[in-house]
């Protein structure tokens, strides 16, 4: 099914351990996006790729990383992992960023520091 | 500062009558608003959207409303059925991103 695949869709890590959440989507986006969700905080970006080899720093980057490999794959890196960053995770893509056709986004990767 | 706000948590409404979520925002500079849906241990879905140079945009049983001057929008549903319970979130852009509420959960009774 065409769309976006989040890996893994659960995690706990122990504060100070590093990962990397996996983004990858096959509808030929130019535009993916990492939003974290938090309780009465709604969605908020972390990072954005615009196109590939381009990221840019959203609402809230700090504790993370990213790296669009290519035009199909965006991934995440938590280098060391803190109670605050307990969230759930979602990837998305659009066309192109600008796009009023809205994002596509996957379906989360729940993350827990302990 | 949240630029987007869904100041009502949860929504409750009998089965067939209308649903009508709000949604307010600050920055006059947004052009475009847009509506998801989420159901749990799922990623939003995208549901309905407006430009800004329109007031109102209907799809079937969705109908997004949009008051510049107020800075508000909402969306309504009718008639409501039990499969629309679920998170709204509504969406903001000025073009670079999207700015989220922080959700209305909706539960529609049978």
């Amino acid at each position: 099914n065409a769309g976006v695949t989040q890996t893994p869709k659960f995690q706990v890590l122990k504060t100070g351990q590093s990962m990397t959440l996996q983004c990858a989507q096959d509808m030929n986006h130019n535009s993916m996006y990492w939003y974290r969700q938090d309780p009465g905080m709604g969605l908020r970006l972390i990072y954005y790729s615009a196109s590939e080899g381009t990221t840019d720093k959203g609402e809230v980057p700090n504790g993370y990383n990213v790296s669009r490999l290519n035009k199909r794959e965006f991934s995440l890196r938590l280098e060391s992992a803190a109670p605050s960053q307990t969230s759930v995770y979602f990837c998305a893509s659009t066309l192109t960023v600008g796009s009023n056709y809205g994002y596509t986004f996957g379906s989360g990767t729940r993350l827990t520091v302990v | 500062d949240q630029q987007v706000k869904q100041n009502s948590p949860s929504l409750s409404v009998q089965e067939g009558r209308i649903s009508i979520l709000n949604c307010d925002y600050t920055n006059s500079m947004f052009d475009y608003f847009l509506w998801y849906k989420k159901y749990p241990a799922e990623g939003p879905t995208f549901l309905i959207s407006i430009s800004s140079i329109k007031d109102k945009n209907e799809d079937g049983r969705f109908t997004v409303f949009l008051n510049k001057s107020a800075k508000h929008l909402s969306l309504h549903i009718v008639p409501s059925q039990p499969g629309d319970s679920a998170v709204y979130f509504c969406a903001a852009s000025t073009g670079n991103q999207f700015y989220f509420g922080t959700g209305t959960s909706l539960t529609v009774i049978p």
